[in-house]
């Protein structure tokens, strides 16, 4: 089966400037997480969706930042306006309903110059 | 939240040494997973191991619940096996413990 995957893989972009991130989980997982690394720093959950519902956005630093989820499949993070701070990797992860196992893409890196 | 603590925060090893790397956490979790990130920045799963001990190849991981720790073991370390390594423990969502950055050397 094909693994989580997100796109792009790396984005540079002006401090100002709009970025959308997108994340395609695994097919028929209805666990979709964002994470991501900033600055060098540990991973942070920035949040949670059941199929297209917002379980959980504790995590999200801002209104800056916008996640949707059309239709319980594909997700994107919008980035809007981005700032130097907002460099760093961004990580989807997924997993079926009831288990605790997940899948994390291989992330997109952002760089805010 | 639940904290987690890796240790040691830096390793440099020379290629064909072993490694230990431990992960302590703070409360009862469902879930314990072992991710290398790779120089590329990728996130790569290595161990979803919520108990007891999985091998894979050169790598194992032991996890101890009842005492809220974890270890993962590198045998005979190749110079791929440098990045960082993430412990992240699961309570409704991942908790990533600051990663343990590994320099294998030939």
């Amino acid at each position: 089966e094909a693994g989580v995957t997100q796109f792009p893989s790396h984005s540079v972009i002006e401090k100002g400037q709009t970025v959308t991130l997108r994340c395609d989980p695994i097919s028929g997982h209805d666990n979709l997480y964002w994470y991501r690394r900033v600055m060098g720093k540990e991973i942070k959950f920035l949040l949670h969706f059941v199929k297209e519902s917002k379980q959980d956005e504790s995590g999200m630093p801002n209104n800056r930042f916008l996640a949707e989820r059309t239709g319980g499949t594909y997700s994107t993070l919008k980035v809007q306006p981005a700032e130097l701070e907002d460099s760093g990797v961004y990580f989807c992860a997924s997993s079926p309903i009831d288990t605790y196992g997940y899948t994390f893409g291989s992330g997109t890196r952002l760089t805010v110059v | 939240g639940i904290q987690v603590e890796q240790s040691p925060p830096d390793l440099i090893l020379q290629e064909g040494a072993n490694s230990t790397l431990r992960c302590n956490f703070s409360d009862s979790v469902n879930n314990l997973q072992w991710f290398h990130q790779n120089p590329w920045g990728q996130l790569i799963n290595l161990f979803y191991i919520p108990s007891g001990t999985k091998q894979n190849g050169r790598l194992s991981a032991t996890t101890v619940a009842t005492e809220r720790y974890s270890l993962l073991y590198i045998s005979s370390s190749q110079t791929t096996d440098s990045g960082v390594y993430f412990c992240a423990v699961n309570f409704n969502k991942f908790y990533f413990g600051s990663g343990t950055k590994l320099n294998v050397k030939p």
